[in-house]
């Protein structure tokens, strides 16, 4: 397994246009999570999946943005009507929890938006 | 709230040992964990603490003490590959969303 990937790695995007990204999990990783990062800060918690289900979903974000993971597998962020403020590296991450509830996070090399 | 507190930057020279402390204030506490990321790179996970007291792994090691909320990360035998961001992370209530600090900066100088 190569680890975490993203897909793209970049997109420009004008404003008022939907994106769309994609995240493929290391295989055997149950859980996933969606992450926004912007220069200097920490990643920003979005959303959290465990296998297909979405169990918790920040509420910072708007309803302009949607997550899926359709079959406890890959999963897709998508914004929609994308704003500048939206402009941000996007990253995925996924665990599997170990037995000290402890929970190393993968993380793949992330999508940078640019929305112009 | 949920909130996590680290220092900004830390310089250091090469060879030294620094220390990057992180104060957290959650309503449920799930463990502290570390991570590193170098500028356009992912985060990759460092360390993490569920009990008190010291894991070492090589030459990072990482302190937790549950009564005053407080953690750090110990950098031993500086390097000058080690000049990244280092941030702080805990579980929130639930334990399911990861709250993650402002990130240390690490300059490791020559």
């Amino acid at each position: 397994d190569t680890g975490v990937s993203q897909d793209p790695r970049h997109k420009i995007t004008k404003r008022g246009q939907n994106v769309t990204f994609r995240c493929d999990p290391i295989s055997e990783h149950n859980r996933l999570y969606w992450y926004r990062q912007t220069l200097g800060q920490g990643p920003e918690f979005l959303t959290y999946f465990q296998n297909e289900a979405q169990l918790e979903k920040s509420r910072l974000l708007s309803d302009r943005f949607s997550a899926e993971r359709p079959k406890g597998s890959f999963s897709t962020l998508e914004i929609q009507r994308t704003e500048q403020g939206d402009s941000a590296m996007y990253l995925c991450a996924s665990s599997l929890e170990h037995r000290t509830g402890g929970y190393e996070q993968y993380f793949g090399p992330g999508t940078r938006l640019t929305v112009t | 709230g949920q909130s996590l507190e680290q220092p900004s930057e830390v310089t250091a020279v090469e060879g030294a040992i620094v220390q990057i402390n992180c104060t957290y204030q959650t309503s449920g506490f799930y463990g502290l964990s570390w991570y590193q990321q170098h500028d356009g790179g992912a985060p990759t996970f460092l360390s993490y603490n569920a009990l008190d007291g010291l894991e070492e792994t090589g030459r990072f090691s990482s302190f937790l003490s549950r009564s005053d909320s407080y953690g750090y990360l110990l950098l031993q035998e500086l390097q000058m590959k080690d000049s990244a961001s280092y941030f702080c992370a805990v579980k929130g209530t639930g334990g399911f969303k990861t709250i993650f600090g402002a990130g240390t900066r690490l300059f490791v100088k020559a």
